[in-house]
């Protein structure tokens, strides 16, 4: 059964850091591009990052780049975000989710975690 | 403001055939694949349709995606009242990043 598991969220301060991680079980995880996608509360759904299955290729929105860092240990089965400059916007439930066709065909996702930027 | 426009809302009634529009551009839709999830409250989304008109296993035929140069669509028929949920178009950018419409909440009447 596939299972992806973050942890890691929490209540942070503006400017603050913060990292994510997501544990991958079920399939193999070295194949897969990953995605992190967040959800503000009341809102809608917003790609945030994506890294290929060999970590050759990372991509970011606008909005979190230069700020957040996407990696992955394929040995661990683990995704990672790395949230650094974290500012009141940033606060949402962080999803990981497993890209099924490398074109934010998200099939299977986390349950995701909290994250709270506020002082 | 999103990327992919969708309506904000819908309805229908139980047996009813209801379809939720997903415009774009020709750097997202226009060159790339058109993916639909499913998100009931409190839980996390769900892929309902890939590549444009793929179901996945387990999803029911009611569910169905097309696409034609910049927009998609989703329809489902046979309306029940467990579809109440709020609905995503997503696709690939050419620019390199991923894009979500802004979701369309689906209210089964």
């Amino acid at each position: 059964e596939v299972q992806l598991v973050e942890s890691g969220g929490g209540l942070v301060k503006p400017g603050g850091s913060l990292r994510l991680s997501c544990a991958a079980s079920g399939f193999t995880f070295s194949s897969y591009r990953m995605n992190w996608v967040r959800q503000a509360p009341g809102k809608g759904l917003e790609w945030v990052s994506s890294i290929s299955s060999s970590s050759s290729h990372i991509y970011y929105s606008d909005s979190v780049k230069g700020r957040f860092t996407i990696s992955r240990d394929n040995a661990k089965n683990s995704l990672y975000l790395q949230m650094n400059s974290l500012r009141a916007e940033d606060t949402a439930v962080y999803y990981c989710a497993r890209d099924y066709l490398g074109s934010v065909s998200n099939d299977y996702w986390g349950q995701g975690t909290l994250v709270t930027v506020s002082s | 403001q999103s990327v992919l426009t969708q309506p904000p809302s819908a309805s229908g009634t139980p047996g009813q055939r209801v379809t939720i529009s997903c415009s774009g551009s020709s750097s997202n839709i226009g060159s790339n694949t058109v993916n639909w999830y499913q998100q009931l409250p409190g839980a996390a989304p769900k892929l309902l349709i890939y590549s444009n008109n793929q179901r996945p296993s387990g999803v029911p035929d009611r569910f169905s995606g097309s696409k034609s140069g910049t927009s998609a669509s989703l329809a489902i028929s046979g309306l029940q009242s467990e579809d109440e949920a709020d609905y995503y178009c997503a696709a690939w950018d050419d620019s390199l990043h991923g894009v979500f419409g802004g979701g369309t909440k689906l209210t089964v009447l």
